[in-house]
């Protein structure tokens, strides 16, 4: 199992661009979430799913979108970004039975 | 709404000495905490989690941790840390009534020194 897979590691882009974050896991979890994690303020939720076609808001969902259509992938897309979108991405994913998120390795955005 | 207080954001110390990170949470249900390493420019690492029962829980890495309910801590400790344990440590707090969402604390940058 290669568990759950971020792309790209590393992003520079321009303010008003947009992009889309990847994000895929081969555990067969129903729940799969984003956070980002900016310095000393731990990891805040962006969005999350409960299954594919169930998303729903989390802490800081302003900014960006989500969709869920398989239950392996879960994209998060910055429509127009901006400078306070710098941070680093992680996505996530768990089964309820076990109560243990899984990590994926992150994504490094900078916003110019 | 839960939250999760972290009361040190960076704890210094020494090669082989014992350490605690402190954690406290607030939440009006009963709730699961866990204990996450990050590594340098690495994803998070599950260390120990409390779901229920015993209140003393072990984890990797010779780390273990106290659930107190009626102090609403959850304090991570190591008797003899080495080098390699230099990380940030994250406490978090899931509700057992909402799909089990995380919500973290701000971190502990543990720096072991030689």
């Amino acid at each position: 199992n290669a568990g759950v897979t971020q792309t790209p590691k590393f992003q520079v882009l321009k303010t008003g661009q947009s992009m889309t974050l990847q994000c895929a896991q081969d555990m067969n979890h129903e729940y799969m979430s984003w956070y980002r994690q900016d310095p000393g303020m731990g990891l805040r939720l962006i969005h999350y799913s409960v299954g594919a076609g169930i998303t729903d808001q989390g802490e800081v969902p302003n900014g960006y979108n989500v969709s869920r259509s398989t239950t392996e992938d879960f994209p998060l897309r910055l429509l127009s970004a901006a400078p306070s979108q710098t941070s680093v991405y992680f996505c996530a994913s768990w089964t309820g039975a076990r109560n243990e998120q899984f990590f994926g390795p992150g994504t490094r955005l900078t916003v110019l | 709404a839960q939250s999760v207080t972290q009361l040190d954001s960076q704890v210094p110390v020494f090669e082989e000495a014992p350490v605690e990170l402190r954690c406290n949470y607030s939440s009006s249900v009963s709730v699961y905490l866990f204990w996450y390493v990050q590594y340098p420019n690495q994803g998070l690492q599950l260390l120990l989690k409390y779901l229920s029962g015993s209140t003393l829980v072990k984890g990797i890495n010779g780390f273990e941790a106290e659930f107190n309910k009626s102090q609403t801590s959850f304090h991570l400790r190591k008797p003899s840390v080495h080098i390699s344990d230099t990380a940030e440590y994250f406490c978090a707090v899931g509700e057992n009534n909402a799909g089990n969402m995380l919500t973290f604390g701000g971190g502990t940058r543990l720096m072991v020194k030689p």
